[in-house]
């Protein structure tokens, strides 16, 4: 398995400014992702990062938006720009990993809550 | 990419059995089924999939029908630790690309 950790938790922040949300796994992954869940709704995926290229964003997210950075094999950066009171909402970054005996099993961390004022 | 049904909640009692519903009628034939549950203020968590065979595990089991348009997630005793958003995922394998839908939550009644 892959244990993940997310900073900060969560965070309150004022319209208009930026927060950058860090996501580290315990051991080094090729694929890892973003997340949105809005309140009360289900995950809607961002985009995905790996190492060494661009994001690639998912349809009616923009990297402007949400600048993401993957340095190395166990760490990636969401930044949710400019923020408006419509981006609050969970922030959720996950890993792939191919254990034996499993295909394709993402492993997903605690999340970032976000709130905008 | 395949479209999932489920009901929008269920409810069960500790320590009884629980079959969770999901139809996949559009899924393709090299799709792997996967089931993720969502405790309270948690991220999701694998529980278990599967493409063709029934298959089981330490926390839940999976029928698939035969004809693969439904899957049934099957968890043998309800504990109240089992309350939860359960997901069912048809995942095309090697593209890594979740699409998840709206969920059952579950109830676990005492």
């Amino acid at each position: 398995s892959a244990v993940i950790s997310q900073k900060p938790s969560r965070d309150i922040c004022q319209r208009g400014t930026s927060l950058t949300i860090q996501c580290q796994v315990d051991s080094q992954v090729t694929m890892m992702f973003w997340y949105r869940q809005q309140p009360g709704q289900s995950l809607t995926l961002i985009a995905t990062a790996n190492q060494g290229s661009e994001a690639t964003y998912e349809s009616g997210f923009v990297i402007d938006k949400f600048p993401i950075s993957r340095p190395n094999l166990t760490f990636s950066t969401l930044t949710v720009s400019n923020m408006s009171p419509e981006d609050s909402s969970i922030y959720l970054c996950s890993a792939e990993r191919s254990d034996p005996g499993r295909t394709d099993t993402q492993y997903f961390g605690p999340g970032t809550r976000l709130t905008v004022l | 990419d395949a479209k999932t049904t489920q009901p929008n909640s269920m409810e069960s009692n500790e320590e009884e059995p629980v079959h969770l519903p999901c139809n996949h009628s559009t899924i393709s034939g090299t799709d792997y089924i996967h089931w993720y549950r969502q405790l309270p203020s948690q991220g999701p968590e694998y529980v278990i999939h599967g493409l063709t065979s029934n298959v089981n595990n330490r926390m839940a089991s999976l029928a698939i029908a035969e004809d693969r348009k439904s899957s049934t997630l099957i968890l043998h005793r309800a504990t109240l630790r089992d309350a939860a958003v359960y997901y069912c995922i048809p995942i095309l394998s090697g593209t890594y690309k979740y699409i998840f839908g709206t969920g059952t939550r579950l109830k676990v009644l005492a």
